[in-house]
């Protein structure tokens, strides 16, 4: 089985930096991924880490420990359209399902 | 680009109606995906298909069934709609690539209202 933990909500000033952390539980490790989802849209797709360590893509970076079954995303120069709801979830191997965390709320303040 | 199309932005029916929700590809995606998406509870997974005419239940499959009858479509039918399936509904496709799994293209969702 797979046991996905984020935190529910935080608040951020514009032209900050903000880390969004996802601990995870599972018994078969295949890829973790971190979408964005605005509120009445869709969730899009950010980033991948099937290995450990710093993946980078522009203002974003995608983390990975998979010994500690943890995970981060920073969001860099923090601007008002990043206000968004923020998902890790986690591949299992086997199958090519996702499991999906509740999500993280960012508000992104003046 | 990848497109996910779904065939209805806001469905309202009401309780006891047999319910199809339509969901359409355009990259060859094999995977495909439908989710509901409630406050609190996330993106929980209904049903999924690996390739046409395949099925494997998710995590809630009560109440629903599925149908993939060409590789670029995948529809969610509600036998019997209750007020408990009033829910946001997410369409998603990934490709298979050997040994890694594919990101998930979803559509635009579906919000359902059962009165």
């Amino acid at each position: 089985g797979q046991n996905i933990d984020q935190p529910t909500e935080m608040t951020a000033t514009e032209g900050a930096i903000v880390q969004i952390n996802c601990t995870y539980q599972t018994s078969g490790f295949n890829g973790l991924f971190w979408y964005q989802q605005h509120a009445g849209e869709a969730p899009t797709f950010l980033s991948y880490n099937v290995l450990d360590g710093l993946e980078e893509k522009g203002r974003f970076s995608s983390f990975l420990s998979r010994s500690k079954g943890y995970s981060y995303l920073l969001l860099k120069e923090l601007q008002m359209k990043d206000s968004a709801s923020y998902l890790c979830a986690l591949g299992a191997r086997g199958n090519n399902r996702l499991a999906f965390g509740k999500g993280n709320q960012v508000v992104v303040i003046p | 680009d990848v497109k996910v199309t779904q065939s209805s932005r806001y469905l309202v029916k009401r309780t006891g109606e047999k319910v199809f929700l339509e969901c359409v590809q355009d990259m060859d995606h094999e995977n495909m995906f439908w989710y509901r998406q409630d406050p609190g509870l996330g993106l929980r997974l209904i049903y999924f298909s690996y390739d046409v005419k395949m099925k494997e239940k998710g995590d809630i499959p009560e109440g629903y069934s599925v149908s993939r009858e060409k590789k670029e479509r995948f529809s969610l039918i509600l036998e019997s709609a209750s007020t408990n399936q009033t829910s946001m509904y997410l369409c998603a496709s990934s490709s298979r690539t050997s040994g890694f799994l594919g990101e998930q293209y979803f559509g635009p969702g579906t919000r359902l209202t059962v009165t």
